[in-house]
């Protein structure tokens, strides 16, 4: 059964750090990766970036992420951060096979002027 | 484009009643699915739609929740009776396709806030 966990589960940083969120997933055996953002907690979801599980990183802008597929993790690199990045994040990942989505339980980052 | 629409975008009703969600996904999706997401927590998959076809209700609880797509575009999901534990957000998403065809990115409602008391 796929688990999903993202570390940290919540982060703050002043503005213009760089800054990464892990995810990591159990079974290896995935379809694609996919980063979403969601403002505030318990609204609808925004998608960064997809990565099929042939890919090794995506890059939207100021995002980039990455997937290694042998270690079971995907990290979404914010670089130069900005008050407007605060948001949750989240990672979902499709098992080859089920292709739904299991999502993790999120990073709540906030990002200080 | 217009998004994913959903309402009402939140509900406050008492444990044992009854209370229905409405989804209209973005026009010429296949592909709808219906989310639940407790606080603190990360979306979970409660039923997915082909068409007007159920492809997975494997963590549907039968017994109390009820989704159709009728004619394969809008759909509603029904909660009888609510109980306390159901307080959570509903999500409805759509996509194109599918994961077999390839055009699955999915693109998601803003929710309705459901709380039981």
């Amino acid at each position: 059964k796929q688990e999903v966990t993202q570390i940290p589960a919540a982060l703050s940083v002043p503005e213009g750090e760089n800054l990464v969120l892990n995810c990591s997933f159990t079974d290896s055996a995935i379809y694609n990766l996919q980063w979403f953002r969601q403002d505030p907690p318990g609204k609808g979801l925004t998608s960064l970036l997809l990565i099929q599980s042939s890919q090794r990183e995506q890059t939207s802008g100021r995002l980039n992420a990455s997937l290694d597929k042998s270690s079971g993790r995907s990290t979404l690199y914010i670089a130069a951060s900005q008050p407007g990045d605060s948001a949750t994040y989240l990672c979902a990942v499709s098992t080859s096979g089920t292709y739904k989505y299991i999502f993790g339980t999120g990073t709540r980052l906030k990002v200080l002027a | 484009e217009a998004g994913v629409a959903q309402s009402p975008r939140y509900k406050i009703i008492e444990k044992r009643q009854s209370v229905a969600f409405w989804c209209n996904p973005i026009s010429g999706h296949a592909t709808l699915y219906w989310y639940q997401q407790i606080l603190g927590q990360g979306p979970k998959l409660l039923i997915q739609f082909q068409n007007n076809g159920v492809v997975d209700d494997s963590q549907l609880p039968k017994d109390r929740f009820s989704a159709e797509r009728l004619k394969g575009v809008d759909s509603t999901l029904k909660i009888q009776p609510a109980k306390l534990e159901d307080s959570a957000v509903y999500l409805c998403a759509s996509s194109l396709g599918t994961f077999w065809d390839g055009s699955y990115e999915q693109y998601f409602g803003p929710g309705t806030r459901l709380t039981v008391t």
